[in-house]
Formats: structure tokens, C-alpha cells, sequence
């Protein structure tokens, strides 16, 4: 079955540093979406993204986060000044279509913010 | 506003039946899902609700009442390897992707 990939699988940063999260969609999927777990907690929808621009995304993806499809193959998730709140599990998904279509997940990468 | 519940753990043993609850209430509904996440993973799909009524799989089912916002997931025959969490998300109306509201994951432990 096609997955989706995401790098790197853990990454550790300084508290105010960038990092940026990579991720590749299915090849012939259209929507993608980043999501986030904190520990032990549920998974929070961050963004939604279509057709080049952010169709929709939630009150914790603020002026620090922002999203990009730099290819035609990649979707990263740039974090500017990463805070200690910050760290948690990232998922990228993705699917086909809008609507009535499931999420297929990446494994994740782990951001722990020091 | 979107509230999801679910409990929190389940204890079950081998070979038996269980099922898990979901309760929603959202601004919109487009569906609901059912997903399997183990620890440290990502979340996989089970299934898939729109319609009121029971969908099949294998030894996995899922219900959906619309009406009540009350959907179940219901595991046969269990095995050790179907220990983990298993998340509610319901799809709100929306045209331009799928913003899942997620509940907060049920913890299935199936014993020997």
C-alpha cells in the first residue's frame, strides 16, 4: 500500500530555534494536513492544505507555524521559534479527495523542544 | 463547538468481544472514522461511517446513529496484537479538507 513519509522520524532543538518538519504525501493525492500529539494526549488538527494554499487550519497554528509544498512531491511545516509547548508528535496526512475520503498517516516525527 | 468522548481504558481478554463507545457532539458532521493507533505510531484506518447503521470488516464492525451521535466499534475474536488505542474522529462538514475532530483514544488491553 502506499505511505506516507515523513523526516526525520525524531528531531531535538533549542527552545527559539527553526526547525522544519518534511513530509511526502501519496504521489496522487491532492489535500494534505499536518496534525500534532502531545503526550498522552489526542490528536489536534494544525493544517489543511490545497491546490498551493492553506485551506483551513486551527487556532494552535498561529504566526509560528507555517507551511509550504517547496516541489512538486514535498509538504514541510516550519515551526520559526520553537517553544517548550511545542514538542509533541507531528503527523502529516494526506488523501485524495475533500470529503468522505480517509487520512493516511506518516509515522510521525517527535519534536522535543529543550 | 466539538466535544468527543470516549472512555479512557478497556480490559479484555483473548478470543472475546468487545466494543467502544463514541459519543459526538460537532458543528457539522461529514462522517466518522475509526482509527488504531499503537504507541508511538500513527493512526491507521478501521472504518469508516456516513449512514446510520452497521458497517463490516472482517473482525472489525463499526455503528453510527446519527440521531444520537453515538457511534461503537465493536473487535471480535480478539488477539494480543489488537492492544492499543483506538481513536473516534468525526469529519465535520467542510469542503475544503478534512479537519478531523479526534476524541482522546480508548486504550484497549486484551490479556491472555
Amino acid at each position: 500500500e502506499p505511505e506516507v513519509t515523513q523526516t526525520p522520524s525524531h528531531q531535538v532543538t533549542q527552545m527559539g530555534q527553526e526547525v522544519i518538519l518534511r513530509c511526502v504525501p501519496i504521489s496522487n493525492h491532492l489535500y494534505f494536513y499536518w496534525y500534532r500529539q502531545i503526550l498522552g494526549q489526542k490528536v489536534e488538527f494544525l493544517v489543511s492544505f490545497y491546490n498551493n494554499e492553506i485551506s483551513e487550519k486551527s487556532e494552535i497554528f498561529d504566526d509560528q507555524f507555517s507551511v509550504e509544498r517547496p516541489d512538486g512531491s514535498n509538504f514541510t511545516l516550519k515551526i520559526r521559534s520553537t517553544k517548550l509547548e511545542d514538542s509533541a508528535m507531528y503527523f502529516c496526512a494526506s488523501s485524495a479527495k475533500a470529503t468522505n475520503e480517509k487520512l493516511f498517516f506518516g509515522s510521525g516525527t517527535q519534536l522535543s523542544v529543550l | 463547538g466539538q466535544n468527543i468522548d470516549q472512555p479512557t481504558e478497556m480490559t479484555a481478554t483473548e478470543g472475546a468481544i468487545v466494543q467502544i463507545n463514541c459519543t459526538y457532539q460537532t458543528s457539522g458532521f461529514n462522517g466518522l472514522f475509526w482509527y488504531q493507533q499503537h504507541a508511538g505510531e500513527a493512526p491507521t484506518f478501521l472504518s469508516y461511517n456516513v449512514l446510520d447503521g452497521l458497517e463490516e470488516k472482517g473482525r472489525f464492525s463499526s455503528f453510527l446513529s446519527r440521531s444520537k451521535g453515538y457511534s461503537y466499534l465493536l473487535l471480535k475474536e480478539l488477539q494480543m496484537k489488537d492492544s492499543a488505542s483506538y481513536l473516534c474522529a468525526v469529519s465535520p462538514w467542510n469542503n475544503y479538507g478534512q479537519n478531523f475532530v479526534f476524541g482522546p483514544g480508548t486504550r484497549l488491553s486484551v490479556l491472555p
